[in-house]
């Protein structure tokens, strides 16, 4: 099994509306928990970090499941430019493990 | 906040060439560094980190060497490049107290 997983899409959404993704990780000692954008052939930049309780930035919300092990990316009103991939990571001591990636695309 | 210098920016190699990937860190003392590679259509996989000078953790049995000869250099080599060593490089910090990591423009390489 791997350590961090997600579903790769793509997710093809129109303008304006909400979609959500979810990543599982494997290890329940995993210590804290990020979402990365990537645009094609460019770095990962950091999108939030995911707290124990929920938080949300704009029109983004993360949510922790510590219990069934899974985090998840709410973006409501989708834009044109949220078209990327979301990478999950999953901190473990001093190492961060990234899942594949799920692909939006968002479409006029 | 602290930037990542990567270098080069592309490259196309022959097999068995060796190859020398650099990144140097600004605006952190003792960060902890991360080399990472993402092949085509794949994942970010880590391949080395660093959390002090001359200390490497390698993750995944490889061609591949790390190196850290200062706080803020981080070196990816490999004396015989193959085919399967193409993809995309990373170089990633973070400081000791500091949770999140953070990214280089990263290299791609080539190999033919």
């Amino acid at each position: 099994r791997k350590e961090v997983e997600q579903d790769p899409g793509p997710f093809n959404v129109p303008e304006g509306a909400t979609v959500a993704f979810n990543c599982t990780y494997s290890n329940s000692a995993s210590q804290s928990f990020f979402w990365y954008r990537q645009d094609c052939r460019k770095e990962p930049k950091l999108l939030m970090s995911v707290y124990s309780s929920g938080n949300e930035d704009g029109r983004f919300t993360a949510q922790l499941n510590r219990a069934s092990q899974y985090i998840s990316l709410l973006i409501r009103d989708s834009k044109l430019s949220d078209s990327a991939t979301y990478l999950c990571a999953v901190k473990e001591w001093d190492k961060l493990i990234f899942g594949t990636g799920t692909r939006l695309q968002v479409f006029p | 906040s602290q930037t990542i210098h990567q270098w080069p920016a592309t490259l196309v190699q022959p097999v068995g060439s060796p190859l020398s990937l650099e990144c140097t860190v600004e605006g952190t003392s003792n960060p902890n560094l991360y080399w990472y590679r993402q092949a085509a259509g794949r994942g970010l996989q880590l391949l080395f980190y660093s959390v002090g000078i001359g200390q490497i953790s390698s993750e995944v049995p490889q061609n591949l060497s790390a190196s850290r000869p200062q706080d803020r250099q981080f070196i990816l080599s490999s004396k015989k490049l193959l085919l399967s060593d193409s993809g995309f490089y990373l170089c990633a910090c973070s400081n000791t107290s500091g949770n999140t990591i953070y990214f280089g423009e990263g290299s791609w390489l080539t190999v033919v």
